[in-house]
């Protein structure tokens, strides 16, 4: 069974800095694209950025709102992401979703699990 | 950035109804386009890919269509399980986007 199980989440204060993980089980996680995507509370969904596998030089994209300030990383021996935050605004409270894309060229772009998420709260 | 804009917001429906939701690109997209379903407190869930293709263990009343600009979603012979919020998200492009969420409701 396919699991993705995030963690580091957390409350604190603007300007802050907090680190996600992602545990991946059940599926040859290294082979795929890793996303994370964000929804504040009542709100809809938002992609945060993506970090591509290792035939791709773990290769990097972000949302405008996070660029500069927010890190995707990923250890394969792990089989475990991450997604460093800084510089916390308010605006990235959120519960934080740790997402596999799909692996061939017509799916790659489509996010095919879903973790949980874990909670993120930025206070002023 | 794409803007991804869908409608409507909310709609109310009965079980058994045919429901069609559009989602509309502000640039083309070809047809990078997937489709989500999101129940209250669960995460989302991948219904279609590549604007047409159905996911794995996705029931065949869910489809999807269209190409550029103009997609929707059509859901036939609604069933009590489907009643949820539903977003669309455009991959031909970085930053990937979604649209605002479409919230089926119980007529």
């Amino acid at each position: 069974e396919v699991q993705l199980v995030e963690s580091g989440g957390g409350l604190v204060q603007s300007g802050g800095s907090l680190r996600l993980s992602c545990a991946a089980s059940g599926f040859s996680s290294n082979d795929h694209y890793m996303d994370w995507v964000r929804q504040a509370p009542g709100k809809g969904l938002e992609w945060v950025g993506r970090i591509r596998n290792k035939a791709n030089s773990y290769s990097t994209e972000y949302a405008t709102s996070v660029k500069g300030r927010f890190t995707i990383s990923r250890d394969d021996s792990k089989n475990s992401l991450y997604l460093q935050m800084n510089s916390l605004k308010t605006e990235d409270t959120a519960l934080y979703y740790c997402v596999s894309a799909g692996l061939d060229l017509k799916k790659d772009g489509a996010f095919e699990h879903w973790g949980q998420g874990t909670l993120v709260t930025v206070s002023s | 950035d794409i803007q991804m804009t869908q409608s409507p917001s909310s709609v109310s429906v009965s079980v058994g109804d045919r429901v069609t939701i559009t989602c509309q690109a502000s640039q083309g997209i070809s047809r990078w386009l997937a489709w989500y379903q999101q129940k209250p407190g669960r995460a989302p869930k991948l219904l279609v890919y590549a604007a047409s293709s159905l996911q794995s263990g996705v029931p065949s009343r869910f489809s999807g269509s269209g190409s550029g600009t103009d997609f929707t979603l059509t859901i036939n012979s609604l069933q009590p399980e489907d009643f949820a919020t539903y977003y669309c998200q455009q991959a031909n492009s970085y930053p990937y986007t979604f649209g605002q969420g479409t919230k089926l409701e119980i007529k």
